[in-house]
């Protein structure tokens, strides 16, 4: 089944302590992103890559961290968590051209304390 | 500053109706855009899109109209069901209609039918 898939669904960490939240997807798409939802803002990106080794900022990058070494795989690096990274998070990935944009996980929700 | 803006937080309509949901934008580089229905414990999936160079698209029950003077889109779903009471995303890109690198998404309006 052709899907995005992030882990851990859930999440409650502590300031300050590294975590990483994965994310794979097996379509072979060449853009993959990650973006947080929180109420009332919707839907912000945080960073978003175009291939390999290929990263650019979105929205709202500042506490995060991301990789793309392998097609397939793009984590979301928090090095230092903080309260207001307390949110929903959403991976997606999409082909070069689409019409229908990015196909998008089902969300990690982080709490930070 | 938020780039694409979806005023109505809510929207409450009866089985049977139309449902109007509106998106505002200010950047006039967006050419493309798209909608997207999200339903609780899920991402976001793909509903309809539009490109700059259309003022309408259909879509069985969904049609969504762009009005590029006045920077303005709205989602027409006719006849409401129940099934549609979800959360709508509006979502904006400057990629030419192919490349959605950088995909701009609107507060979200969300929708409910009642029976």
């Amino acid at each position: 089944e052709a899907q995005v898939t992030q882990n851990p669904r859930y999440l409650i960490t502590v300031t300050g302590k590294k975590l990483t939240v994965t994310c794979s997807q097996n379509m072979n798409h060449e853009y993959m992103s990650w973006y947080r939802q929180d109420p009332g803002l919707g839907l912000r990106q945080i960073y978003y890559s175009m291939n390999v080794e290929v990263t650019d900022k979105g929205d709202v990058p500042e506490g995060y961290k991301v990789s793309r070494k392998e097609k397939r795989n793009f984590p979301l690096i928090l090095e230092s968590p903080s309260p207001n990274q307390t949110s929903l998070y959403f991976c997606a990935s999409s082909p070069r051209t689409s019409p229908s944009g990015y196909t998008f996980g089902s969300g990690t929700r982080l709490t930070v304390v | 500053d938020q780039q694409v803006k979806q005023n109505s937080p809510s929207l409450s309509v009866q089985e049977g109706r139309i449902s109007i949901l509106n998106c505002d934008y200010t950047n006039s580089m967006f050419d493309y855009f798209l909608w997207y229905k999200k339903y609780p414990a899920e991402g976001p999936t793909f509903l309809i899109s539009i490109s700059s160079i259309k003022d309408k698209n259909e879509d069985g029950r969904f049609t969504v109209f762009l009005n590029k003077s006045a920077k303005h889109l709205s989602l027409h779903i006719v006849p409401s069901q129940p099934g549609d009471s979800a959360v709508y995303f509006c979502a904006a890109s400057d990629g030419g209609g192919t490349s959605y690198g950088k995909l701009t998404f609107g507060q979200g309006t969300i929708l409910t039918v009642h029976p």
